[in-house]
């Protein structure tokens, strides 16, 4: 168990809807990050928020969007759903935003998007 | 553009038998490289590596990073079937827009 937390597990919804993803980070981490992971492209970096502010920014569609609340949990929203985006979306944190010695991510158990 | 390689992409190998696995890189500001193993589900963190030539040593798996030729290597000695699963590297870019990017990752199935 990385402590990091992800709500739902699974979730199924149908194209043109909207959701909601949310991740709690590990105690202590101010960094949130957010991938997307499908079979035929592997992980791909979504976005960064460190400490309520977003911090760098990946391959998100215009149709996603995210931000990091005061009490540091995190929420991704997709709207406007297409097939193509059902995948994998992890969440991971992070203490801070050097990427050295100390500051490891550690990734969330995921939440399985099928759009039908 | 920045990169990750790993190679093979998959192999299968049998219980007992040591594999290695290739990470080469290029990137334009290298800040660390990290191994994850992911199974069924989120990748859990093997190592991180920012020098080259010290060997990180967890039990059976080892990884070194060479700086100079930018690949690292992750060594898994007499494998089990639970070392079956996706491994992945990725590099830390700690330019302007710090970030990890990630390798699409090598496939080891260990079969008894």
């Amino acid at each position: 168990d990385s402590g990091v937390t992800q709500t739902p597990k699974h979730l199924i919804t149908a194209t043109g809807q909207r959701v909601t993803l949310r991740c709690s980070p590990r105690s202590g981490d101010l960094s949130v990050y957010w991938y997307q992971q499908s079979l035929d492209q592997g992980l791909q970096f979504l976005i960064q928020y460190y400490n309520g502010e977003e911090r760098a920014k990946g391959n998100i569609l215009e149709r996603f969007s995210a931000q990091q609340f005061p009490d540091l949990h995190s929420e991704l929203n997709l709207s406007s759903l297409e097939l193509g985006d059902s995948a994998l979306y992890f969440c991971a944190s992070s203490a801070g935003t050097s990427g050295g010695p100390g500051d490891t991510q550690y990734f969330g158990p995921g939440t399985r998007l099928t759009v039908l | 553009e920045d990169k990750v390689v790993q190679s093979p992409l998959s192999l299968v190998v049998h219980e007992g038998d040591t594999v290695t696995l290739n990470c080469s890189y290029e990137v334009t500001n290298f800040r660390s490289l990290l191994w994850y193993k992911q199974e069924k589900k989120a990748p859990t963190f093997l190592f991180m590596l920012t020098s080259s030539g010290i060997e990180k040593k967890s039990g059976r798996l080892s990884s070194i990073l060479d700086k100079k030729e930018l690949f690292s290597i992750l060594n898994i000695t007499a494998t089990q079937t639970g070392d079956s699963a996706i491994y992945l590297c990725a590099v830390f870019e700690a330019g302007n827009n710090r970030k990890l990017i990630w390798g699409l990752g090598t496939s080891l199935a260990v079969n008894p």
